[in-house]
């Protein structure tokens, strides 16, 4: 597609439940990365993935927290058994390379975890 | 260890002046700045950039200053527009690896 799509745009859960957030890169994109902002905060890095394969992945703040790509495109962020402290927007991006221009970001997924 | 730090989590201007954002770094490995400017429910778009081998970037109303004894560079909008409201980020790369954002500024232009 044109641009970096996410879905859902807005996630409600309750507390323990697990959620899956999706991207779709821009057709092409070798490279992804997931940012959260939490409220009041800035982009906190969470994953970086070069085709199907995830070189950095130190941003994940805990076990419950996982993502895949497959086929070199859609990626999901899988949060498990969700905790308040989870409630963030959640960014995707993606690059060919890193370009003078960085990334393109997607809108986001706003989790609310209650 | 925050290595992109914004320390102004907001700034207010008058139309027609001039808006400056702040950021400062700690890494000397960082060699790539950029601008991400973010409107509500939308992700961040990009504004500009500068290589640390430059001092100063224009693009329009949009200049980009770098220090770099210092660890500093400065986003000057002149002159400032109501549409310019939003939050603005300051990112870093270290050769190509992935960016490092600031807290974000919030700038809020008056009519």
């Amino acid at each position: 597609g044109a641009g970096v799509s996410q879905s859902p745009s807005n996630k409600v859960t309750e507390k323990g439940k697990d959620v899956e957030l999706r991207c779709d890169p821009i057709s092409g994109h070798t490279a992804l990365y997931w940012y959260r902002q939490s409220l009041g905060q800035g982009l906190e890095f969470l994953i970086y993935f070069q085709g199907n394969s995830a070189p950095d992945k130190s941003g994940l703040p805990s076990d419950r927290f996982s993502a895949e790509r497959t086929g070199g495109s859609v990626s999901t962020l899988t949060i498990q058994r969700t905790q308040q402290e989870d409630s963030a927007v959640y960014l995707c991006a993606s690059s060919l390379v890193l370009t003078e221009r960085g990334y393109t970001f997607g809108s986001g997924t706003r989790l609310t975890v209650v | 260890d925050q290595q992109v730090k914004q320390n102004s989590p907001s700034l207010s201007v008058q139309e027609g002046r001039i808006s400056i954002l702040n950021c400062d770094y700690t890494n000397s490995m960082f060699d790539y700045f950029l601008w991400y400017k973010k409107y509500p429910a939308e992700g961040p778009t990009f504004l500009i950039s500068i290589s640390s081998i430059k001092d100063k970037n224009e693009d329009g109303r949009f200049t980009v200053f770098l220090n770099k004894s210092a660890k500093h560079l400065s986003l000057h909008i002149v002159p400032s527009q109501p549409g310019d409201s939003a939050v603005y980020f300051c990112a870093a790369s270290a050769r190509g690896s992935r960016l490092t954002f600031g807290e974000g500024t919030q700038l809020t232009v008056n009519p």
